[in-house]
């Protein structure tokens, strides 16, 4: 199975300031997918932003960007200009470009202090 | 536009009892899945369909079954509840057709077994 390790459990940010979350995963495989997934409160899972991993340039959502080492096998994600609502979980994930399975990390509990 | 809508959205249950969740979508996607998410561990994924009357295993399968008799419904089922299924449970869906590979979640379900 792939493994999708996040080692930052919680993470704060001042709001308007930049944070980065961390995400490194496993695999043998050259085709797949990276994403990062937000879980508010309200407990629903929304897509952030997503990675194909044969794309070099990094992919960007506003004020929402990645930092996509593939040899170091490391997807983290930056946001810029935190806001209040930026406050949430946030799941890093994998899938396999010919797979149906998506693995995800154990989530960062990301605080936004005003 | 409803997108992914799980019933019911708390319940407890006794030990040994069993009981349906249920997951709609009324996006017409093929893919459907359910996930169950412990605090800590991420979501780990219980069983998937690719199609109506097409269904498979996922990392965390025993304990539960599924059936996929049309494209919008895609139950889960749970035979004789065991604390260890206390949970939240997420349906999601998603159409790997259009090549978004993005999963629409529902906004769970959260099950005690006492």
């Amino acid at each position: 199975a792939q493994t999708v390790t996040q080692s930052q459990p919680e993470m704060s940010v001042q709001e308007a300031e930049t944070v980065t979350l961390s995400c490194t995963y496993d695999t043998s495989e050259s085709d797949y997918y990276l994403f990062w997934y937000k879980q508010p409160p309200s407990r629903q899972m929304i897509l952030v932003i997503r990675q194909e991993a044969y794309k070099q340039q990094n992919a960007t959502e506003n004020r929402f960007s990645v930092n996509f080492q593939k040899a170091a096998k490391s997807f983290s994600l930056k946001i810029s200009d935190s806001q209040l609502g930026d406050a949430a979980m946030y799941f890093c994930a994998y899938r396999r470009g010919t797979g149906n399975q998506f693995y995800f990390g154990t989530g960062t509990s990301l605080t936004v202090i005003p | 536009n409803a997108g992914v809508t799980q019933t019911p959205k708390f319940r407890i249950l006794k030990i040994g009892q069993s009981m349906t969740l249920q997951c709609t979508q009324d996006m017409n996607h093929n893919y459907m899945y359910w996930y169950r998410q412990d605090p800590g561990m991420g979501l780990k994924l219980i069983y998937y369909s690719v199609g109506a009357g097409i269904t498979d295993k996922g990392e965390v399968p025993n304990g539960y079954n599924v059936s996929r008799s049309t494209t919008e419904d895609f139950p889960l089922r749970l035979e004789l509840a065991a604390p260890s299924q206390t949970s939240v449970y997420f349906c999601a869906s998603e159409d790997p057709r259009r090549g978004i590979q993005k999963l629409f979640f529902g906004s769970g379900t959260q099950l005690s077994v006492l």
